[in-house]
């Protein structure tokens, strides 16, 4: 079983605050990672598919970068806001035709 | 509307008697997954198929079984369940594989008694 780590594993930060996470994976054999927004009673939805070892990905106020050699991934999340707060996962592909190893997530929550 | 769609959305049932969850997809995606999500362990892979008549193991794939007859479904056999089952389930879909984002399910929720 592939180790994939996110740190912390919970955050709670005031409504305007800027965070982060990380995720740590397996350097060899890399072949994506992937983040996922998981917000309470609903279901996973994808945030980011990197597949390049440099990749810098946006969406809104939500960003991520890829390390592929030293095996991390950030997630960054500008001017937290209330409906920000969720389960944060990112998952791991070994290989073209692997599994998916998911990390346990980051919960965080955005107080008002 | 694209989606995936598992059946039943909440059972609850006894220790030993056959229970299947349904998953289907509208996507024609090739790849389709089962996840089961424990508190403290995070989402956990049960079994995978990257096309019909293919699976592969994940990393939780004991007292499951899985089918893939048609492209659109996947279901989830537990053919003997037991109490240690007793999850919230996910199925997910793509149309490849490692660099395709997943699609989720609304989730199942299985108390095994």
């Amino acid at each position: 079983i592939l180790n994939v780590e996110q740190s912390p594993q919970s955050l709670h930060v005031q409504e305007g605050d800027s965070t982060n996470f990380t995720c740590s994976f397996p350097s060899s054999n890399f072949y994506a990672l992937h983040w996922y927004r998981w917000e309470t009673a609903k279901s996973p939805e994808a945030l980011f598919v990197m597949t390049l070892n440099g990749d810098e990905k946006k969406k809104g106020r939500i960003s991520a970068t890829l390390n592929t050699k030293e095996g991390y991934s950030y997630l960054y999340i500008k001017g937290s806001q209330p409906e920000d707060s969720a389960t944060y996962l990112c998952a791991f592909y070994a290989g073209a035709n692997s599994k998916l190893t998911f990390g346990k997530g980051i919960t965080l929550s955005v107080r008002p | 509307e694209a989606q995936v769609t598992q059946n039943p959305r909440y059972l609850i049932t006894v220790t030993g008697k056959k229970l299947t969850v349904t998953c289907s997809q509208n996507m024609n995606h090739e790849y389709m997954s089962w996840y089961r999500q424990d508190p403290g362990l995070g989402l956990r892979q049960i079994y995978y198929s990257m096309n019909v008549e293919v699976t592969d193991k994940g990393d939780v794939p004991e007292g499951y079984k899985v089918s893939r007859k048609e492209k659109r479904n996947f279901p989830l056999i537990l053919e003997s369940p037991s109490p240690n089952q007793t999850s919230l389930y996910f199925c997910a879909s793509s149309p490849g594989q490692s660099n395709q984002p997943q699609h989720f399910g609304d989730g199942t929720r299985l108390s095994i008694l």
